[in-house]
């Protein structure tokens, strides 16, 4: 089935800091792309999605472009806040464009200091 | 909307008691999955039904774990007997079959802990 690889955290950075969070996937054909976050406590939401090759997603200053010819779908975000810290998932369909299962990346756990 | 919910929050079980956790998906969705989420082993998928029918219990880690799902709107995962390894956060998820992109809604999840 597919695959997910994402970066091995933690990662700490100090407020207005840039973010990177890589991710490269293996999968058969071109699946949608997500990234999920999970807050202290709380389940996993969707933070953004991208549904085909070149697509941008974004929501809350974050965003990821998918790539297919490096198979990456990279999370950034251009100046983090304190509020931002969470771990972050990035996920696709288990197998096949239409699986409704998904796989998960490990998690990347950041910590935004102030 | 509501979103996916799921009881008990939090659970706190002696080893060898039956644990029951309860899932109500969103209204109209079709899949329904649990997950289970450590520290070691991260976000793993335990089972997912489709249309109420268990599609894929690959996950399930043995024979003391059983997912029920009666009808469209409830669920059930049930560890009988316990083991403090069991001691996790356990997620319902849910999804729609005509949603665009495969998104999948969590609850809140059940935090189990068996001493």
């Amino acid at each position: 089935g597919n695959s997910v690889t994402q970066m091995e955290g933690p990662v700490t950075l100090s407020e207005e800091a840039f973010l990177t969070i890589n991710c490269t996937y293996t999968a058969t054909g071109y699946p949608s792309l997500f990234w999920y976050v999970q807050y202290p406590g709380e389940g996993l939401q969707l933070l953004l999605k991208a549904t085909k090759a070149d697509d941008k997603g974004s929501n809350k200053g974050f965003e990821a472009t998918y790539r297919k010819e490096t198979t990456s779908f990279h999370l950034e975000k251009g100046s983090v806040q304190v509020s931002d810290s969470a771990v972050y998932f990035c996920a696709l369909p288990y197998s096949g464009a239409g699986s409704y299962q998904l796989t998960f990346g490990k998690g990347t756990k950041l910590s935004v200091i102030p | 909307d509501a979103g996916v919910i799921q009881s008990p929050r939090h659970e706190v079980t002696e080893m060898g008691q039956e644990v029951t956790l309860r899932c109500k998906p969103i209204s109209g969705h079709d899949y329904l999955f649990w997950y289970r989420q450590t520290m070691m082993r991260g976000l793993e998928l335990l089972i997912y039904f489709n249309n109420n029918v268990p599609i894929d219990d690959s996950g399930m880690p043995e024979d003391r774990f059983s997912a029920k799902m009666p009808n469209a709107s409830f669920s059930t995962l049930k560890i009988q007997p316990s083991e403090p390894r069991d001691s996790a956060v356990y997620f319902c998820a849910s999804s729609s079959s005509g949603a665009f992109g495969n998104t999948i809604y969590f609850g809140e999840g059940s935090w189990l802990t068996v001493v």
